[in-house]
């Protein structure tokens, strides 16, 4: 079965620095997705970046990036140059058959 | 494009009612699918649909109904509320069933609460 495991409940970084939040995976499956999603105060879903389990770069998507560590299963996000309007939930989720998600990272930008 | 919209916004239930939510999308995507978020977690997929007629579960189907009777839309049906059913409730669609490599686009939310 998939599972998506996010650790960190609740990340803060300083405006203008860079950003980790961690996501692991657990599947058996070799053709898979990996997605992260923003969710800001207002509810909607955000999609920020994908990477494929055969992709052989990690992907990137302006000031987000996906270090994609496969053989230990982890799709962390990477956000450089932390904006305030970055402060909301991110979520890790990781498609194959339907789609999985983590629990979540809150993430507040102080100025 | 309006992309993926969900209605109601908000609905309170009593135990026991019946309610159906409904999602449209207009970019023509095969995939769709209903998620529910309960307070601090992440989506959990109860149901979704690979094209026109089709339905499969997710991994909390129990309790919901749906339906694809045209591509752009999508039902989520509750039969009889349960309090447990409170969450907000997010359809989101795909363009094709590549799922791996396919981006979810996600409406706007219904807020569910059930007394």
């Amino acid at each position: 079965a998939q599972k998506i495991t996010q650790t960190q409940p609740g990340m803060f970084v300083q405006e203008k620095e860079a950003v980790t939040l961690d996501c692991t995976y657990d599947t058996s499956d070799p053709s898979y997705g990996l997605f992260w999603y923003k969710q800001p105060s207002s509810g909607e879903m955000i999609f920020l970046i994908y990477q494929g389990s055969y992709d052989q770069q990690n992907a990137t998507e302006g000031r987000y990036s996906l270090n994609f560590q496969k053989a230990r299963k982890s799709a962390n996000l990477v956000i450089s140059a932390s904006q305030l309007g970055d402060s909301a939930m991110y979520f890790c989720a990781m498609s194959y058959n339907d789609m999985r998600f983590g629990a979540g990272t809150r993430l507040t930008v102080k100025p | 494009n309006a992309g993926v919209t969900q209605t109601p916004k908000f609905r309170v239930l009593k135990t026991g009612q019946s309610m159906t939510l409904l999602c449209a999308q207009d970019m023509n995507h095969e995939y769709m699918y209903w998620y529910r978020q309960d307070p601090g977690m992440g989506l959990r997929l109860i149901h979704y649909s690979v094209g026109e007629g089709t339905t499969a579960k997710g991994e909390v189907p129990d309790g919901y109904n749906v339906s694809r009777l045209k591509k752009q839309n999508f039902l989520l049906g509750l039969e009889s509320a349960a309090p447990s059913q409170t969450s907000v409730y997010f359809c989101a669609s795909s363009r094709s069933g590549r799922v791996v490599a396919d981006t979810q686009y996600f409406g706007p939310g219904t807020r569910l609460t059930v007394l």
